[in-house]
């Protein structure tokens, strides 16, 4: 089974709109970490939020917000006020088990956003 | 600028050549990662290190061979490759132990076999 799902064909949004970008995931242990990473097409994973399982509010960056819903398993990515340089691919990764604990990312297969003029 | 640095930023090599692909971090972190990333399907996690010995390797093929010489450089060195092998190389880093959270990349090598 897919741990992190990313269903979305390419999203178009108009700018200075707001965007969700939609992620589920699967895992079994109780501690685990939600990032969500930006790739424009120069090719760098650029770093945009993360969520920890185990916090209380909903991530915040921003522009960028994490909306987390643990019993749905889903991470959203929220993106206010968009912005063509927004314009990328988004991916949704997890981190199973404690931090530091030799822990490695498991990636989605992306979505594309392009942000419209 | 990432802290993450990766050369070559393309890369065109024939099957029977050996090349080798160079990353540096300059964020002082101790675990350091290759990713691969081909047309249309996930990262792919190739290998790790933490504090220079590599912790996992993700049944990748002996013709992909990383060195990690200190925790700063991460190499991975190409011989016979396939076409298939043609994508996107991402490097990573990561500071663990600490509780911390996310990795970050380099802009990546685009290898292309051919």
């Amino acid at each position: 089974a897919q741990k992190i799902t990313q269903t979305q064909p390419g999203m178009f949004v108009q700018e200075k709109e707001a965007v969700t970008l939609d992620c589920t995931y699967d895992t079994s242990d109780p501690s685990y970490g939600l990032f969500w990473y930006k790739q424009p097409s120069s090719g760098e994973m650029i770093f945009l939020i993360y969520q920890g399982s185990y916090d209380q509010q909903n991530a915040t960056e921003g522009r960028y917000s994490l909306n987390f819903q643990k019993a749905r398993k889903s991470a959203n990515l929220v993106i206010s006020a968009s912005q063509l340089g927004d314009s990328a691919m988004y991916f949704c990764a997890m981190r199973e088990g404690i931090a530091g604990a030799n822990s490695k990312l498991t990636f989605g297969k992306g979505i594309t956003l392009s942000v419209r003029p | 600028e990432t802290g993450v640095t990766q050369t070559p930023r393309h890369l065109v090599m024939g099957m029977t050549n050996k090349k080798s692909l160079k990353c540096e971090q300059h964020l002082g972190h101790n675990a350091m990662y290759w990713y691969k990333q081909s047309a249309k399907k996930p990262l792919e996690l190739m290998f790790v290190y933490n504090f220079k010995e590599q912790t996992e390797n993700n049944s990748v093929p002996s013709r992909f061979s990383p060195e990690c010489p200190n925790s700063s450089h991460l190499f991975l060195h190409l011989h016979t490759l396939q076409p298939e092998d043609s994508a996107l190389y991402l490097c990573a880093s990561s500071q663990e132990g600490t509780g911390g959270t996310e990795a970050f990349f380099g802009q990546g090598t685009r290898l292309t076999v051919v």
